[in-house]
């Protein structure tokens, strides 16, 4: 089993939907929690960050984090075509090593 | 744009050769990161050098090795390379050497091993 599990997807909604990508993970050493969106053809770029449990907000973008349940969400409101990518979760235990999700492809179709 | 900068952006070659990837950090990050792309085991991380000095190391081959110079752009070199070795390969860059750090990737190099 994978530190951190991610569903593939690929994941299609249509625009304006509300967007739930999830990850798991059993390391509860992991500390920091990332999710960084990636384009096609390009390399990821980092969307939120957080390292405590609960919510935090950054535009249409909230992440959530539950270290009880080992289980982190990224929550995407009014999601628009340009909001199609694969999106990566990524956690951090606190050495400099950054583990990934596989990534979940989202499609937003209009 | 992230402000990192890879080359190539594509490399094809064969089985048994080695090769370079070369990339130059955001003007002023002092920390390069290296990291395999694959479909079957998604985004790995392979080495971390902060100012000149190997910093972290992940799930890097002993094939494989990297280093960053003076002028801190970091080149990671491939050797006796498999077909298993194509992938994506990114840099990353940030300010710092914190695990904290937001590191800025570049656009990738697609190594192909024929």
């Amino acid at each position: 089993q994978k530190e951190v599990e991610q569903d593939p997807g690929p994941l299609s909604v249509p625009e304006g939907a509300i967007v739930s990508l999830n990850c798991t993970y059993s390391n509860s050493a992991f500390q920091y929690f990332m999710w960084y969106r990636q384009y096609s053809r390009k390399g990821p770029e980092l969307l939120m960050y957080t390292y405590s449990s609960g919510n935090k907000e950054d535009g249409r973008f909230t992440a959530q984090v539950d270290k009880s349940s080992k289980y982190i969400s990224l929550f995407i409101r009014d999601s628009q075509p340009s909001d199609s990518a694969t999106y990566l979760c990524a956690m951090i235990e606190g050495s400099y090593i950054p583990t990934f999700g596989r990534g979940t492809s989202l499609i937003v179709h209009p | 744009d992230s402000g990192v900068t890879q080359t190539p952006k594509h490399l094809i070659t064969a089985t048994g050769q080695r090769v370079t990837l070369r990339c130059s950090p955001r003007s002023g990050d002092l920390s390069v990161y290296w990291y395999q792309q694959s479909l079957d085991q998604g985004l790995q991380f392979l080495i971390q050098y902060y100012n000149g000095e190997e910093r972290a190391k992940g799930n890097i081959l002993e094939r494989f090795s990297a280093q960053q110079f003076p002028d801190l752009h970091s080149e990671l070199n491939l050797s006796s390379l498999e077909l298993g070795d194509s992938a994506l390969y990114f840099c990353a860059s940030s300010v710092d050497r914190g695990s904290t750090d937001t590191q800025y990737f570049g656009p990738g190099t697609r190594l192909t091993v024929l």
